[in-house]
């Protein structure tokens, strides 16, 4: 079966740095997405990786190791805006997106 | 309109009646796609459309049915619901069904069955 496994809820302080995992087994790999969701409204997409390596967006950074079929999502310098779910889907062979449950970010101040 | 639109925002349904979620993007996508988001459980993927004329099943396609006339309209229907299609829906396209395309989403609709 297609698995994609993320942390229910992360708690992180305003200012600080926080790493959001996600761990896949999927029937073939064609990239990883993160999206953004704040409660009530619609995923918003943040990054996609394909290849190996950490790629830089801003104030975000995701990573893919496909050989331990892992990524994660950086955010740094944590605002209060940024209290959201982050969910990290996988492209499978056929070009559909499985997706996580979501993690629910809490920021305090 | 700019992106994607659903209607209507919400709705609170009989069990047994016949409901129709409208689904409607002006950004000449050709994929389109239905999710439902149940609490604790990712999105997942009701059908799917990967240019206009055709339609595909996804995950959970029981009970629910899709058309595809034209590019920009993608109905959602629920023939007789059923309190177990309880959800938020939501309606997404992508330009392709390739690699690296990322998805856009509508607001969604949030359905109650009763």
């Amino acid at each position: 079966g297609q698995n994609i496994d993320q942390p229910t809820e992360m708690t992180a302080t305003e200012g600080a740095i926080v790493q959001i995992n996600c761990t896949y087994q999927t029937s073939g790999f064609n990239g990883l997405f993160w999206y953004q969701q704040h409660a009530g409204e619609a995923p918003t997409f943040l990054s996609y990786n394909v290849l190996d390596g950490l790629e830089e967006k801003g104030r975000f950074s995701s990573f893919l190791s496909r050989s331990k079929g892992y990524s994660y999502l950086l955010l740094k310098e944590l605002q209060m805006k940024d209290s959201a779910s982050y969910l990290c889907a996988v492209m499978d062979s056929n070009y559909q997106l499985i997706w996580g449950a979501g993690t629910k970010l809490i920021i305090k101040p | 309109i700019a992106g994607i639109t659903q209607a209507p925002t919400s709705q609170i349904l009989a069990a047994g009646r016949r409901m129709t979620l409208r689904c409607t993007q002006d950004m000449r996508h050709n994929a389109m796609y239905w999710y439902r988001q149940d609490l604790g459980l990712g999105l997942r993927l009701i059908h799917y459309s990967n240019t206009a004329g055709t339609t595909g099943k996804g995950e959970v396609p029981d009970g629910y049915s899709v058309s595809r006339a034209n590019t920009d309209d993608f109905p959602l229907t629920l023939a007789s619901a059923v309190p177990s299609q309880t959800s938020v829906y939501f309606c997404a396209s992508s330009d392709s069904t390739g690699e690296g395309d990322e998805q856009f989403f509508g607001p969604g609709t949030r359905l109650t069955v009763l």
